[in-house]
């Protein structure tokens, strides 16, 4: 059974770090897209990185240059490094795999989420 | 960057259909047929309803269809049932390699 769950999540004060992970289990995180999506409250869906099979990565510009996105392929773990947080980035965080049974565009597996507070 | 557009709502009463809109460029839904639609319950995470234009993932209802013209992609419901109120939303692949959602539409089920 394909499961993907974040962790990491907190309240920051702005201009902090935060490193989030995503455990997957069921399937091979280095031989799929894995992508972080996230969700400002009461807000709608917004596409923040993905890492392709190959090891490239590519990032929202609104994130650009502040986050990282990676992967630990022996704990089969997916990251995102977040620097200079600022207010605009507190939102619920899920990671999402793209999936051969999707056509490999489509989202078709989600975390749970893990929420993110910028704040002071 | 710009997110795609949508209708901010839609409505409809039990056994209508309802079409959702989702308008591109020709930079992402015009451009690939990698457009996919997801369904999200409030505080539940979103679930893929279609990929690639017009596929229904395994154990989607085919009431749900979806279709293209150009850079505007749609979301039909069909039959529609009180478990169908969600928000919606659309997103497409992009020529930067990246991917970008749609606002999200809020279905109400009258």
């Amino acid at each position: 059974e394909v499961q993907l769950v974040e962790s990491g999540g907190g309240l920051i004060q702005p201009g902090g770090s935060l490193r989030l992970s995503c455990a997957a289990s069921g399937f091979t995180v280095s031989s799929n897209y894995m992508s972080w999506v996230r969700q400002a409250p009461g807000k709608g869906l917004e596409w923040v990185s993905v890492i392709y099979s190959g090891g490239s990565t590519y990032y929202a510009d609104s994130v650009k240059g502040r986050f990282t996105i990676s992967r630990d392929n022996s704990k089969n773990t997916l990251y995102l490094q977040m620097n200079s947080l600022r207010a605009e980035d507190t939102a619920v965080y899920y990671c999402a795999r793209a999936s051969p049974s999707s056509g490999w565009y489509g989202f078709e597996y989600w975390g749970q989420g893990t929420l993110v507070t910028v704040s002071s | 960057q710009s997110a795609l557009t949508q209708p901010a709502s839609v409505s409809g009463t039990p056994g209508q259909s309802i079409t959702i809109s989702c308008t591109g460029t020709s930079s992402d839904v015009g451009g690939y047929n990698y457009v996919s639609w997801y369904q999200q319950h409030p505080g539940k995470a979103p679930k893929l309803m279609i990929y690639d234009v017009g596929n229904r993932p395994s154990g989607v209802s085919n009431r749900f269809s979806g279709s293209k013209s150009g850079n505007t992609a749609s979301l039909t419901i069909s039959g529609l049932q009180a478990e169908d109120e969600a928000d919606y939303y659309c997103s497409s692949y992009t020529s930067s390699s990246t991917w970008v959602f749609g606002g999200g539409t809020k279905l109400t089920v009258l």
